[in-house]
């Protein structure tokens, strides 16, 4: 069974600082990988996905992330956090095709003021 | 807003009831997900249903079953409902297995 690692359970920082939110998976075959954030209140929205192509991939809202496939990685990135961004932040892993999505168990990111 | 909606917000019920949550899909999506999402944890699959069939199941007990309507709206059924279950239910519709749009959730509370 697939599995996803978040070794960063709760992240602070000021605003205009860089973020990086690690994400390891264990699936040794093709994965789709998903970061989704959940904002205070609010409903879970995907970020960003990657399924093939450029290991680098844009999502919404300035954030970006790399698919690093030796090292099992899907590490989240942004180089200015503002004090919007402070969300729970869950990165997910399916197989192409598979119906279920598997879910690390979330970043909570604070940024201060 | 994704266009997913679930009735109801909140519920509280006791051990051993049975509880009955509903979802409304995006429009045009034939694709429904359920998870789990207990406190402090990232979500679990339950099960999935596709044009009204269960098209896929987590490692959920029997007591755990949905339903999937002609219109794509579903319902999760909770049987002998235990302290455990409680947890934010959410609900996901797709058109793909590879993009799932999620609900706001029914918070569930079982004394």
């Amino acid at each position: 069974a697939q599995s996803v690692s978040q070794h960063n359970h709760h992240v602070i920082l000021s605003e205009a600082a860089s973020l990086e939110l690690g994400c390891n998976y264990s699936y040794g075959g093709t994965v789709n990988l998903f970061w989704y954030v959940q904002y205070p209140g609010q409903h879970l929205q995907l970020l960003l996905k990657y399924f093939s192509g450029d290991p680098l991939v844009k999502g919404i809202k300035g954030f970006e992330a790399e698919f690093i496939k030796s090292k099992f990685s899907f590490n989240l990135r942004k180089p200015s956090v503002q004090w919007s961004d402070t969300a729970e932040y869950f990165c997910a892993v399916n197989e192409p095709g598979a119906n279920n999505l598997f879910f690390g168990t979330g970043t909570r990111l604070t940024v201060i003021p | 807003e994704t266009g997913v909606t679930q009735s109801p917000t909140h519920l509280i019920k006791t051990r051993g009831q049975q509880v009955t949550l509903r979802c409304s899909s995006q429009s045009g999506h034939n694709t429904v997900s359920w998870y789990q999402q207990a406190l402090g944890q990232g979500p679990q699959f339950i099960f999935q249903y596709y044009r009204e069939e269960e098209n896929g199941r987590g490692n959920f007990p029997p007591r755990f079953s949905g339903l999937q309507f002609p219109n794509y709206s579903s319902e999760l059924n909770v049987n002998a409902l235990e302290l455990d279950d409680s947890a934010l239910y959410l609900c996901a519709s797709s058109l793909s297995v590879n993009e799932q749009f999620f609900g706001p959730g029914t918070r569930l509370t079982v004394l």
